[in-house]
């Protein structure tokens, strides 16, 4: 089966540093997407690891360690329009689904 | 490029009637889309995947008669909701994997917020 567990909610200040964990248990792996979502609105890519390790890309960044089923999603210099969902979702197995987790809700307050 | 559109954005309806929404990549041919509803507060859940030219397949506990879903071409999938409840009120999102690119990368649409009344 299948398991993607996320923080429900964070909150930070504008201009901190946040770090949202991710953690999954699966029966296969070929990698795991960020998705940034906008109340009302559709998820937004954001990053895909599918290698052990940190990616960068600008202010986000994204790490997996696969031995340990874990990664996260660090978001540096927060601004306001940081609020929002982040959703963690890896593919299952070898499908073309994606399964997601239950998404972190966060508040960046001036 | 990759862009997906969904059709309508919003919709109301009546209990008992049927509403259908597109869901089209714009472009890029997208022989897999994939449909999913969002609850407030809560996270997407996959509800089928649709593949062109044969059935679509659904997730446990998703009813096949009641979410009909044809994927027609290679750049268009719709799901109709039949005999539509409240309870069927929800955030309906599309998505498409390209032919081509990463692996297991969907693009989504924008999505439809459906309210029965």
């Amino acid at each position: 089966g299948q398991n993607i567990d996320q923080p429900t909610e964070m909150t930070a200040t504008e201009g901190a540093i946040v770090q949202i964990n991710c953690t999954y248990q699966t029966s296969g792996f070929n990698g795991l997407f960020w998705y940034q979502q906008h109340a009302g609105e559709a998820p937004t890519f954001l990053s895909y690891n599918v290698l052990d390790g940190l990616e960068e890309k600008g202010r986000f960044s994204s790490f997996l360690s696969r031995s340990k089923g874990y990664s996260y999603l660090l978001l540096k210099e927060l601004q306001m329009k940081d609020s929002a969902s982040y959703l963690c979702a890896g593919p299952l197995g070898d499908t073309d689904k994606l399964i997601f987790g239950t998404g972190t809700r966060l508040q960046v307050f001036p | 490029g990759a862009v997906v559109s969904q059709h309508p954005s919003r919709v109301i309806c009546k209990s008992g009637t049927s509403v259908k929404i597109e869901c089209r990549s714009l472009d890029f041919q997208a022989t897999t889309m994939f449909w999913y509803r969002q609850f407030p507060k809560q996270s997407l859940m996959l509800m089928a995947t649709s593949n062109e030219g044969s059935k679509a397949t659904y997730e446990q506990g998703v009813e096949k008669d009641k979410f009909l879903i044809n994927h027609a071409s290679l750049t268009l999938s719709t799901l109709t909701v039949t005999s539509a409840h409240p309870e069927d009120s929800s955030f309906y999102i599309c998505s498409a994997r390209s032919t081509s690119g990463v692996s297991y990368e969907q693009y989504f649409g924008p999505g439809t917020r459906l309210t029965v009344t």
